[in-house]
């Protein structure tokens, strides 16, 4: 099966740019989730869809950062405007079942750099 | 709150010997630990897992991590490295209530011929 897909795989944008981040999680997989990795911190959670709705977004740093994931397939994370601290690795990860243990697939992951 | 911590950013050791990668974890009830590894330019790959029984839990690439309950680590091993196992590995907690993987802040393994 393909795994998660994640595009493009890397972008650089100036500071007050907007850039769109597309995830095509595993087919079949309900659950998908939005992680970003600043240079040399963890990776931290953004937030988790479960199909179309958003279960969880606890971690979206601000109202800049919008997810979206129309018809429960695909999902899109858009940063408008961006600025310099978002720059980063962001990773998208899907799961067949919200259950504890059950892995989560990442993509290969989307490098943002804001200049 | 749940949280993973890996005490080393770097970890070096010579092909052949035997390495570990440390993780302590604090949570509360039964813990989901899990293992992820990124090779350069890749994205994360699941190594191993542990769900609950043996406490020495055997994953991909001939990977294996031990759970210590007391001393709440769940450190990642191998009998002998390799130069290919040189990546960034991630340690992390699944929160039982939201699903979501808590991590810690990864380990850099150099593996030096």
């Amino acid at each position: 099966e393909a795994g998660v897909t994640q595009f493009p795989s890397h972008s650089v944008i100036e500071k007050g740019q907007t850039v769109t981040l597309r995830c095509d999680p595993i087919s079949g997989h309900d659950n998908l989730y939005w992680y970003r990795r600043v240079m040399g911190k963890e990776i931290k959670f953004l937030l988790h869809f479960v199909k179309e709705s958003k279960q969880d977004e606890s971690g979206m740093p601000n109202n800049r950062f919008l997810a979206e994931r129309t018809g429960g397939t695909y999902s899109t994370l858009k940063v408008q405007p961006a600025e310099l601290e978002d720059s980063g690795v962001y990773f998208c990860a899907s799961s067949q079942a919200n259950r504890p243990n059950s892995p989560l697939h990442f993509g290969n992951g989307t490098r943002l750099t804001v200049t | 709150a749940q949280s993973v911590a890996q005490p080393e950013d770097q970890v070096n050791v010579a092909e052949g010997n035997p390495l570990t990668v440390k993780c302590t974890y604090s949570v509360s009830g039964n813990p989901y630990l899990f293992w992820y590894v990124q090779y350069p330019n890749r994205g994360l790959q699941f190594l191993l897992k542990y769900i609950t029984g043996d406490n020495l839990v055997k994953g991909s690439y001939g990977f294996e991590a031990e759970f210590n309950k007391s001393q709440t680590s769940f450190h990642l091993k191998k009998p002998s490295a390799l130069v290919s196992d040189s990546a960034l590995y991630f340690c992390a907690v699944r929160d039982t209530d939201t699903g979501k993987l808590i991590f810690g802040q990864g380990t850099t393994l150099q593996v030096k011929p």
